[in-house]
């Protein structure tokens, strides 16, 4: 079936401008997790979704990050005001619920960002 | 503060030649650990799960094991396609977000 879809995969914007990512999780995973990857490093863990509730922030970096999935389904992570340092690779990962399987994660292909 | 660190940072080994990649790693309380490989360009895509220590997980020419310390992912008798960075991630007992390594960057040569 269908995996963790992204888009767009590629994004470049100008300092101080909005963006706003995509992530359309598994048919039928109703966890969402988004996670920022440096070249050469392992994701890092920025926020979770059970459903449509956002259950774990811990990892945003600052509040020009927020995110939302308001039907439980599809996810937006929006960065205001970006600047150069918020260039990375940002991955969306879904799973299924708690006690309906393992807790592995599995993750999309990425949108990278670049921020000029 | 959950840390995870894995080594060697890279690895090149011949074709059918064996070798073992390690993931020490320091957690609260272990959920569970994880293996994912992720090939350039692409996502990491997963592998095995270890729920406790003197857990093992096979699948085809790797084979994860765990104790409470640490873990590895020995890889009998590679091929080149075999080539990839190969991930381990930690998660927490109450927590989702999963805790990961730098990765070891593995090249069989044929």
């Amino acid at each position: 079936g269908a995996g963790v879809s992204q888009s767009p995969r590629y994004k470049v914007t100008k300092r101080g401008q909005d963006v706003a990512l995509r992530c359309d999780p598994i048919s039928g995973h109703v966890s969402l997790y988004w996670y920022r990857q440096a070249l050469g490093q392992g994701p890092e863990f920025l926020t979770y979704f059970n459903y449509e509730a956002q259950q774990d922030k811990s990892g945003l970096p600052n509040d020009r990050f927020s995110a939302e999935r308001p039907e439980g389904s599809i996810s937006t992570l929006t960065i205001q005001r970006t600047e150069q340092r918020d260039s990375a690779m940002y991955r969306c990962a879904s799973s299924v619920a708690w006690g309906q399987g393992g807790y592995e994660q599995y993750f999309g292909p990425g949108t990278r960002l670049t921020v000029t | 503060e959950d840390q995870v660190t894995q080594s060697p940072e890279a690895l090149r080994l011949q074709e059918g030649e064996s070798s073992s990649l390690n993931c020490s790693y320091t957690v609260s309380g272990l959920r569970g650990l994880f293996w994912y490989r992720q090939d350039p360009g692409k996502g990491p895509e997963f592998l095995f799960t270890l729920y406790s220590a003197g857990e093992e997980k096979e699948k085809e020419r790797l084979k994860a094991t765990l104790t409470k310390k640490e873990s590895f992912l020995h890889i009998t008798a590679p091929k080149p396609e075999d080539s990839a960075t190969y991930l381990c991630a930690v998660q927490a007992t109450g927590r989702r977000a999963l805790t990961f390594g730098s990765g070891t960057r593995l090249q069989v040569q044929p």
